[in-house]
């Protein structure tokens, strides 16, 4: 079956540590997504790739980092210059990032630092 | 810029009850909108779409949504609910005058069906 594998689903990590964070897609969407989710603020984007080699700050770059050297893969690292890391991270992808369809959703990974 | 409200943070219901989640966008151009459920630790799968043509439009697990024009909504109905749509419900918009067709998404609604 086609999808999106994010892993860990659970990650705890230590103040002051790097983090990176898997997402894999067997797909062959062009495009994909990082998304955090924190309680009642819905999903922020953090960064997004539209082909390979190539991605874009997304509303909260901020304190993070991604590579897209693969199609099919997408980490993104959580640095220890992000303030605040503890939250839920969706990877998503998406056919054609010029169109309108519907993004495609991986089952998260919920990062602790503490 | 594109904007998403959806106006409860929490809907309790119960059990074969109907429901409304209400969700309101703002956007200068022609939109494109999307209902996505999430059970909790999971991600978020697609309820429905609306992309153009008719305006009520259907979803997955007995949901619809009908999108207003006039009052920049897209209000999503199930007529009975059921145990298994505890969930949380996120709306999103996208529209063609931004950058890559992004998705900008409510903050969610937690959906509470209570037997």
């Amino acid at each position: 079956d086609g999808g999106i594998t994010q892993s860990p689903k659970y990650l705890f990590r230590k103040e002051g540590q790097n983090v990176t964070l898997s997402c894999e897609q067997n797909l062959n969407h062009d495009a994909m997504y990082w998304y955090r989710q924190d309680p009642g603020q819905g999903l922020r984007l953090i960064y997004y790739s539209q082909i390979v080699n190539d991605f874009q700050k997304g509303d909260i770059a901020e304190g993070y980092s991604v590579s897209r050297e693969k199609k099919e893969s997408f980490p993104l690292t959580v640095t220890s210059a992000q303030k605040n890391p503890t939250a839920f991270y969706l990877c998503a992808s998406r056919t054609d990032p010029t169109s309108n369809s519907p993004l495609h959703f991986g089952n998260g990974t919920r990062l602790t630092v503490t | 810029a594109q904007s998403v409200t959806q106006l409860d943070s929490q809907v309790p219901v119960f059990e074969e009850a109907p429901v409304e989640l209400r969700c309101n966008y703002s956007s200068s151009v022609s939109v494109y909108l999307f209902w996505y459920v999430q059970y909790p630790n999971q991600g978020l799968q697609l309820l429905l779409k609306y992309l153009s043509g008719s305006t009520l439009v259907k979803g997955i697990n007995g949901f619809e949504a009908e999108f207003n024009k006039s009052q920049t909504s897209f209000h999503l109905r199930k007529p009975s609910v059921h145990i298994s749509d505890t969930a949380e419900y996120f709306c999103a918009v996208s529209s063609d005058n931004n950058a890559g067709n992004m998705l900008t998404f409510g903050g969610g609604t937690r959906l509470m069906v209570k037997p």
